[in-house]
């Protein structure tokens, strides 16, 4: 079975400080990650997956297969980086797509 | 042309009504999903369409039929709904490759309220 672990349900920084989005999978496999972002009022879009390893606007996810996690992080918050994020797993050949309950970040100024 | 668009916006329909969700998109995927999100919960996936065939029904009520008639288009047909099944219903798609998964892209939403 596929899951998807994000233990922070709400998340609160100032501007310029550093943020660490948690996310911890389970799945028996080798599975791809993603990050996806829900600003408001927006439509659902994709931040990053794991295995382009690229920086989208300042945020990077490293997947630790150790301790299965894939951890989103940014050096210095932005207040257009509030919204909500959720970390997805895909495995397998059935398509589907398993997200985490979601971290609502707000970035304070 | 990069995007899902999804038809119409918004939508108020009686529990007694029949309507239709419309998706389309032209970016050659051959993957097209139907999820629906309660406000602040993430999507739970409904249905996966692979080469136009039904892949994943995920115990979804009758109530809910969808249809692909073809490689760009996927709708979702709608009878007798219940109040709760007021939410946003969202459309993606993908690439489809020897069984890979891709990234899902995903279209803005029909809010839908059932009354």
């Amino acid at each position: 079975a596929q899951r998807v672990t994000q233990p922070e349900k709400l998340l609160s920084v100032f501007k310029g400080a550093p943020v660490e989005l948690k996310c911890n999978y389970s799945y028996s496999g080798s599975p791809e990650l993603f990050w996806y972002v829900q600003y408001s009022r927006q439509r659902l879009q994709l931040l990053l997956r794991h295995i382009s390893r690229e920086s989208i606007k300042g945020f990077t996810a490293d997947l630790n297969k150790g301790e299965t996690s894939f951890h989103l992080k940014k050096p210095f918050a932005q207040e257009e980086d509030s919204a909500m994020y959720y970390c997805a797993l895909s495995g397998g050949s059935n398509y589907k797509l398993t997200f985490g309950k979601g971290t609502l970040l707000t970035v304070n100024p | 042309d990069t995007e899902v668009t999804q038809t119409p916006k918004h939508l108020v329909m009686g529990m007694t009504n029949k309507k239709s969700l419309k998706c389309e998109q032209h970016m050659g995927h051959r993957a097209m999903y139907w999820y629906k999100q309660k406000a602040k919960k993430p999507p739970e996936l409904m249905f996966v369409y692979s080469y136009e065939k039904l892949s994943i029904n995920e115990s979804v009520p009758s109530r809910f039929s969808p249809e692909c008639p073809n490689s760009s288009l996927l709708n979702l047909h709608l009878h007798a709904l219940q109040p709760e099944d007021s939410a946003l219903y969202l459309c993606a798609s993908s690439q489809v490759k020897a069984g890979v998964s891709y990234e899902q892209y995903f279209g803005p939403g029909t809010r839908l309220t059932v009354t």
